[in-house]
Parts: structure tokens; C-alpha cells; sequence
């Protein structure tokens, strides 16, 4: 079955500081990987996604994430936080043989002046 | 392309009485899920189609919740009688039959408050 996991509900970075986010899957199929964000009242938007292509992705804003198969892993990175980034971040793995996306709980970004 | 349109944006009701979201999913595209947000429970998914049939809605919390799609570019959410603890955030998402990736497109959302 498909699950993901995403450690830490809150974090909280200064800005210019680096962004992780961890997110960590279980599935039982080749994997497809998304980081979704959530801004104050607005639906989810792709961030960027993991389809079985390059192990690196990049994705919007200047957010990557890395696909770590012996680490079940797909954590999400910044290299310098904007104040602009601060949202909740989810991250989801296919449902296996149907369109159906599994999500994590989700981790509010918050950024610090 | 439009994006997945969601109405109304806002709805505000007494409870007891007959709520109905809408959706139009974007074009093309042959999956259609409906969502629930709320601070105690998160992102919860209730029900998806496939080509306008439902696939799977064990997620419908109870008889009070239905849904429709009765055709390829509109889609119901109804709830009936309507209860305070409904109150929540409403998205509905459309995706393509492209396996290789099942993206979901998300609205922007109901806000439902049940008074």
C-alpha cells in the first residue's frame, strides 16, 4: 500500500536560510512523487513532481527535491528562504494502479524576518 | 486554460439545510476528486471519477453527502441536512488518463460554514 510521511508538522526558518522538508513514502509500485504547496486560503498547487526520470527535480520558485529510493525519501530543499515561501507543504505519492494521489499531513513553512 | 473552477467560493448556512458545491474540471481530463480540508483532520479525499463514473467513495463521510457528475465538465457535491461540524474547505481536483503522471489540478476551493 501507498503511504507517505512527512516529519515535523511546523518548521520555521529565517530568511535566507535553508529549506528542508521531509517527506518519506511507502509504496509497493514504482513510485510517483509530487510536493504540493498551499498558500493562505487558496487551493494546492504544483510544486514539482518525481516520474521515474532524473533522481533530481526541480521545480518552481527555486525549490528541489531529491528521490532516494534506499532512502525511501523525497525531502524538499530551498538553498535561501524567502518570505514569500511561508505556506503549507504537502507531499504525495501515486495510489497505485488509479489516478488517486496519497497525501501527508502537511508542514506549515514559516518564515522569519 | 481556466484551471479547475469551483463554486460558489464562499457558503454560508443554517444548519439543516441543503448545501450544493460545484465544480467544472479542466478540460480534457477524465478524473475528477472531490476533497475536504479542515484543521482537525487535514486534507481528506471522499470521492473521485473515472469518466464520470465513481470509482471510490469510501471517503463520504455519511448518507448526508452525495455526488454527481453528469457529464465530462460538471460535477456536484451535495450535503443534505447540513450539520456544523461540515464546516470545512472543499476542493475539488481533476487529472489526465497520462499514467505518466498523475498530477492533480486543485480549485480553489468552497469554504463551507454550517451555523
Amino acid at each position: 500500500a501507498q503511504s507517505v510521511t512527512q516529519l515535523g508538522s511546523h518548521v520555521s526558518v529565517s530568511e535566507g536560510a535553508l529549506v528542508l522538508l521531509r517527506c518519506n513514502y511507502s509504496s509497493s509500485v514504482p513510485p510517483y512523487l509530487f510536493w504540493y504547496v498551499q498558500y493562505p486560503n487558496q487551493g494546492l498547487q504544483l510544486l514539482l513532481k518525481y516520474t521515474s526520470a532524473a533522481t533530481l527535480v526541480k521545480g518552481i520558485n527555486g525549490f528541489e527535491a531529491e528521490f532516494k529510493k534506499s532512502e525511501t525519501s523525497f525531502h524538499l530543499t530551498k538553498p535561501s528562504a524567502h518570505m514569500s515561501d511561508a505556506a503549507e507543504y504537502f507531499c504525495a505519492v501515486n495510489g497505485g494502479a488509479t489516478n488517486k494521489l496519497i497525501f501527508g499531513t502537511g508542514t506549515l513553512l514559516a518564515v522569519q524576518p | 486554460d481556466a484551471g479547475v473552477i469551483q463554486s460558489p467560493r464562499h457558503e454560508v448556512t443554517e444548519m439543516g439545510q441543503e448545501v450544493t458545491l460545484r465544480c467544472k474540471p479542466i478540460s480534457g481530463h477524465d478524473y475528477l476528486f472531490w476533497y475536504r480540508q479542515t484543521m482537525m483532520r487535514g486534507l481528506e479525499l471522499l470521492i473521485y471519477f473515472n469518466n464520470n463514473v465513481p470509482i471510490d467513495d469510501s471517503g463520504m463521510p455519511e448518507d448526508r453527502f452525495s455526488a454527481k457528475m453528469p457529464n465530462a465538465s460538471f460535477s456536484t457535491l451535495k450535503i443534505q441536512p447540513s450539520e456544523p461540524r461540515d464546516s470545512a474547505v472543499y476542493f475539488c481536483a481533476s487529472s489526465s488518463r497520462d499514467r505518466s503522471s498523475y498530477e492533480q489540478y486543485f480549485g480553489p476551493g468552497t469554504r463551507l460554514t454550517v451555523t
